[in-house]
């Protein structure tokens, strides 16, 4: 079946790195993403990643996929308390548009 | 380039009634989707269109229904409205292609069923 955990808060302090984890049960799964979702905001992409790449790194954002335990995290380098908000990881299969949602990690970063 | 936009931000209905939102998508963009977000469900899939033909559909019941036009802008639709349908509602918009499909989401609506 298709579903996608992660854990619901996160709280860091100003400038450390946050990790936000995230599991999925669908080993078809082609691309899996990464959105933040602001207060009274839609969702915002912030980077997707391959199922046939480990790794992939944008400014001060690192994903790591690990396909065989179906293990996703994100890690924001020098967390501001801009980041803070609830970031989702979604997958897709290759049947079609389908985005299947985690319930959402909320990021609080603390000054 | 304009992003995603969705119309009306916010919504008050009651229940029984009906009620229609839209979406534009990015130009250039063919394929719509249409994803509901409650607190309770989190994030659920409504439909996909793509040159105006539902491609995808998830589990809701036949009181939610889509449709898109020529210009690849998206209408849903919700008929006999009940309080549990009060969620914020998400389009996203992304490029024909399946292999890629990465998609880009709009500010959403917010619909309130009193």
């Amino acid at each position: 079946g298709e579903d996608v955990e992660q854990s619901l808060f996160l709280s860091v302090r100003e400038g450390d790195s946050s990790v936000i984890n995230c599991t999925y049960t669908d080993s078809s799964s082609t691309y899996l993403y990464w959105y933040k979702q602001e207060p009274g905001a839609g969702l915002q992409l912030l980077t997707y990643i391959f199922s046939n790449m480990d790794m992939k790194q944008d400014q001060r954002l690192t994903v790591l996929l690990n396909k065989k335990d179906k293990h996703l995290s994100l890690r924001i380098a020098d967390t501001q308390t801009g980041d803070s908000a609830i970031y989702f990881c979604a997958e897709r299969n290759n049947q079609g548009g389908k985005l299947i949602f985690g319930q959402g990690t909320e990021l609080s970063v603390k000054p | 380039k304009a992003g995603v936009t969705q119309t009306p931000r916010y919504l008050i209905k009651t229940r029984g009634q009906q009620v229609t939102l839209s979406c534009s998508p990015i130009s250039g963009h063919r394929s719509v989707s249409w994803y509901q977000q409650t607190p309770g469900q989190g994030l659920q899939f409504l439909f996909e269109y793509f040159s105006e033909t539902q491609r995808n559909k998830g589990n809701f019941p036949g009181r939610f229904s889509g449709r898109q036009f020529s210009n690849s802008r998206s209408e849903m639709n919700v008929s006999t409205l009940e309080l549990g349908d009060s969620a914020l509602y998400l389009c996203a918009s992304s490029l024909a292609g399946v292999t890629k499909n990465i998609q880009y989401f709009g500010a959403g609506t917010r619909l309130s069923v009193l």
